[in-house]
């Protein structure tokens, strides 16, 4: 099946640092990439979606500034949360769609603590 | 996209079949049914999603109703490993889909 990667799994980041994320497509072309973030006993909730080569689309309610998106290629999308404070801890969840089909493939997540 | 109701939590037994519910009573016509699992601390897996007809993969069946206003996932064989949220949603496609996760299932696979 499709695999999708992420880097790093896990990262512990000091209050007013920036942090990037990385989620790579391993055996196939991403044209769309979904980021996500779950807090403790939540479900996941959608960030922004990102199509390659244009800006990416951020929920309502998510600072496009503070959370970067880039997807560079068809395979590499990058989240660069940027001035992490305590409050952006959570568990970072990327997924790519495998086109033609509508399913999303997720990567393991990374696991954020800002200190 | 239409909204889910699917039960809090359930246990199965180990071995025998795992029949998951999701009612989505304002379907509408162009929309599919997605699952999607995630077990503890890792990122969502997909599982099987379907239209009209009943379908069945490697992993699990789907259950479809005639109106379209309620599904069944179903793991043939439980194993301790399927232990996990199972998330029912629905949404018509296109390139820029999303996914909108509800509180989903949580199945305990008892051994």
């Amino acid at each position: 099946g499709a695999v999708v990667s992420q880097h790093p799994s896990r990262v512990i980041c000091k209050s007013g640092t920036s942090v990037k994320i990385e989620c790579r497509s391993l055996d196939f072309q991403a044209t769309t990439m979904f980021w996500y973030r779950q807090f403790p006993k939540q479900s996941l909730m959608l960030m922004a979606t990102s199509n390659e080569g244009s800006k990416a689309t951020y929920e309502q309610g998510v600072e496009k500034d503070k959370f970067l998106i880039n997807h560079a290629s068809l395979t590499l999308s990058t989240l660069t949360v940027t001035s992490a404070h305590p409050e952006d801890s959570s568990f970072y969840i990327c997924s790519a769609r495998l086109a033609p089909s509508y399913e999303q493939y997720f990567g393991p997540g990374t696991r954020l603590t800002v200190t | 996209d239409a909204k889910t109701t699917q039960p809090t939590s359930m246990d199965c037994a180990e071995g025998r079949a795992a029949n998951l519910p999701c009612n989505h009573s304002t379907i509408s016509g162009n929309e599919y049914v997605y699952w999607y699992r995630q077990i503890h601390s890792q990122g969502p897996q997909y599982i099987i999603h379907g239209l009209k007809n009943n379908e069945t993969n490697e992993m699990a069946s789907l259950i479809i109703t005639e109106d379209r206003k309620s599904s069944t996932l179903i793991l043939p064989h439980a194993t301790l490993r399927d232990t996990a949220v199972y998330y029912c949603i629905v949404g018509s496609g296109g390139s820029n889909y999303k996914l909108t996760f509800g509180k989903g299932t949580l199945l305990t696979v008892n051994p």
